[in-house]
C-alpha cells in the first residue's frame, strides 16, 4: 500500500538547521509531487512548498523562501525538507504529503494532497 | 493569497445528526481546487473530498462536498462517533492555503 515514512523527532537550538526525510513506497515516486506542510501546536496547517518528483522543480511559500530547501533522491524514493535559521516559532509537526499531478501540453498541474506521512516533531529550544 | 475562513469553530452534535461545515474564500476559488481533510488528535490529516465534491478513495458516502466561487460546504449526513475530529478546507493553487479548522464533537 502507499506509505510515506518520515524520519524521527528532532530537537534543535535556535539558529541551527534541520533536515527531515520522507521515504515513499507503494507507488511510482516520479509520478507525483511531494509537499511539505507544518502544524505548530494548536495552529492550522501551513503549506511550505513542493517538489515535482518527475523533474525536481520546486516551489516554496513566500513565508519560507530563503530558509527552506526541498530536495529528492529518486533512486531512494525519498524527499527531504531542510529548514535553516531555526527559531522557537518553528517548533511544529512537519508533514510530507503526496501531491497529485496533472500533465498536459508540456505543463504540469499541481493538485491536492492525497496521502500524508505521520509527521516529524521538530522542537527548537535553547 | 486566498484566505479561507471556516465556520463554526466548534460543532457539537449527537450520533445520527447532520453536520454542515462552511468554508468561505476571500476571493473566488476554482471549485476544481478545493479539498477537505479530516484530522484526528495525534494523527496526520486524511483527504476526504477534492475538487469540491469528489470523494477520495475509501471515504464513506455520508461525507459530501458542495459549493463554488467563494462558498463551500462539507456535509456529514449521519454522524458516527468516529467522525469526531477537526476538519480543514484547503484551496490548492499558489500558494496552497488551509482554513483554521472546524472541530466536530460527538455528544
Amino acid at each position: 500500500q502507499v506509505q510515506l515514512v518520515q524520519s524521527g523527532a528532532e530537537v534543535k537550538k535556535p539558529g541551527a538547521s534541520v533536515k527531515v526525510s520522507c521515504k515513499a513506497s507503494g507507488y511510482t515516486f516520479t509520478s507525483y509531487a511531494m509537499h511539505w506542510v507544518r502544524q505548530a501546536p494548536g495552529q492550522r496547517l501551513e503549506w511550505m512548498g513542493w517538489i515535482n518528483a518527475a523533474n525536481g522543480n520546486t516551489k516554496y511559500s513566500q513565508k519560507f523562501q530563503g530558509r527552506v530547501t526541498i530536495t529528492w533522491d529518486t533512486s531512494a524514493s525519498t524527499a527531504y525538507m531542510e529548514l535553516s535559521s531555526l527559531r522557537s516559532e518553528d517548533t511544529a509537526v512537519y508533514y510530507c504529503a503526496r501531491g497529485v499531478l496533472g500533465y498536459g501540453s508540456g505543463i504540469y498541474y499541481y493538485y491536492y494532497m492525497d496521502v500524508w506521512g505521520k509527521g516529524t516533531t521538530v522542537t527548537v529550544s535553547s | 493569497e486566498i484566505v479561507l475562513t471556516q465556520s463554526p469553530g466548534t460543532l457539537s452534535l449527537s450520533p445520527g445528526e447532520r453536520a454542515t461545515l462552511s468554508c468561505r474564500a476571500s476571493q473566488s476559488a476554482s471549485s476544481s481546487y478545493l479539498a477537505w481533510y479530516q484530522q484526528k488528535p495525534g494523527q496526520a490529516p486524511r483527504l476526504l473530498i477534492y475538487a469540491a465534491a469528489s470523494r477520495a478513495t475509501g471515504i464513506p458516502d455520508r461525507f459530501s462536498g458542495s459549493g463554488s466561487g467563494t462558498d463551500f460546504t462539507l456535509t456529514i449526513s449521519r454522524l458516527e462517533p468516529e467522525d469526531s475530529a477537526v476538519y480543514y478546507c484547503q484551496q490548492y493553487g499558489s500558494p496552497w492555503t488551509f482554513g483554521q479548522g472546524t472541530k466536530v464533537e460527538i455528544k
